[in-house]
């Protein structure tokens, strides 16, 4: 069973569309992450919910807008994508808020032309 | 001066080889320090953590944390070709909830 699952794995897409990833955690966790990994490898984070509630919400452009329907569901929608969008797009999840250990999606792949 | 540094490598050792990885911080409100393994095209895994200084073993690998030196380093013992992988470090501090990564180093064993 996947514990993060994160679709979809792969989304090439022209600048200017609008696209959505979606995640899903069956760990029974009440927070849930989107971090952005650059193609020099560097991980930051992005977003951050706590039982559907925003929490963290660091200086990213707000064409991207993450839902969380539900503690289970975490959703980034992306407007207007951008060349320098392109990135992969890992999603995570942790016990609580403000905890250290997450476990991290198998990332979605995300090539802007 | 960056809040973390990390040697990108690539590092390439025997298979057997004795391997160490090491980041330096600046920032001494970190209360735990995280190693995690990377393998291509996968989502980094929760290798080990620890929240003090001195070591922490567990199998071939042991953690070691030097905070006065704001340094730690993850060695890995009998490496073998399965460590191949990026290793990113990671510190974490209640007072911004957040994980901040180190840039990965990437580590090749080859048989």
């Amino acid at each position: 069973d996947t514990a993060v699952s994160q679709t979809p794995k792969y989304l090439v897409t022209q600048m200017g569309n609008d696209k959505s990833i979606k995640c899903e955690q069956n760990l029974g966790h009440d927070t849930m992450y989107w971090y952005k990994q650059d193609s020099k490898k560097f991980l930051k984070i992005m977003f951050s919910y706590n039982n559907k509630e925003l929490i963290i919400n660091e200086t990213v452009p707000n064409r991207f807008s993450p839902k969380s329907p539900d503690k289970a569901h975490l959703n980034l929608h992306i407007n207007s994508l951008e060349l320098g969008d392109s990135a992969v797009y890992f999603c995570a999840s942790s016990q609580e808020a403000a905890q250290e250990t997450q476990y991290f999606g198998p990332g979605t792949r995300l090539l802007v032309l | 001066q960056k809040e973390v540094e990390q040697d990108p490598g690539p590092l390439s050792v025997p298979e057997g080889a004795i391997v160490s990885l090491n980041c330096t911080y600046s920032n001494s409100a970190f209360q735990y320090f995280m190693w995690y393994r990377q393998y291509s095209r996968k989502g980094p895994e929760l290798l080990m953590y620890t929240y003090s200084s001195g070591n922490k073993e567990d199998g071939r690998f042991t953690a070691q944390v030097d905070k006065s030196s704001k340094y730690i380093s993850l060695f890995i013992r009998d490496s073998q070709p399965s460590d191949s992988a990026t290793y990113l470090c990671a510190f974490f501090t209640y007072n911004t909830d957040k994980l901040i990564f180190g840039t990965g180093t990437r580590l090749q064993v080859f048989p």
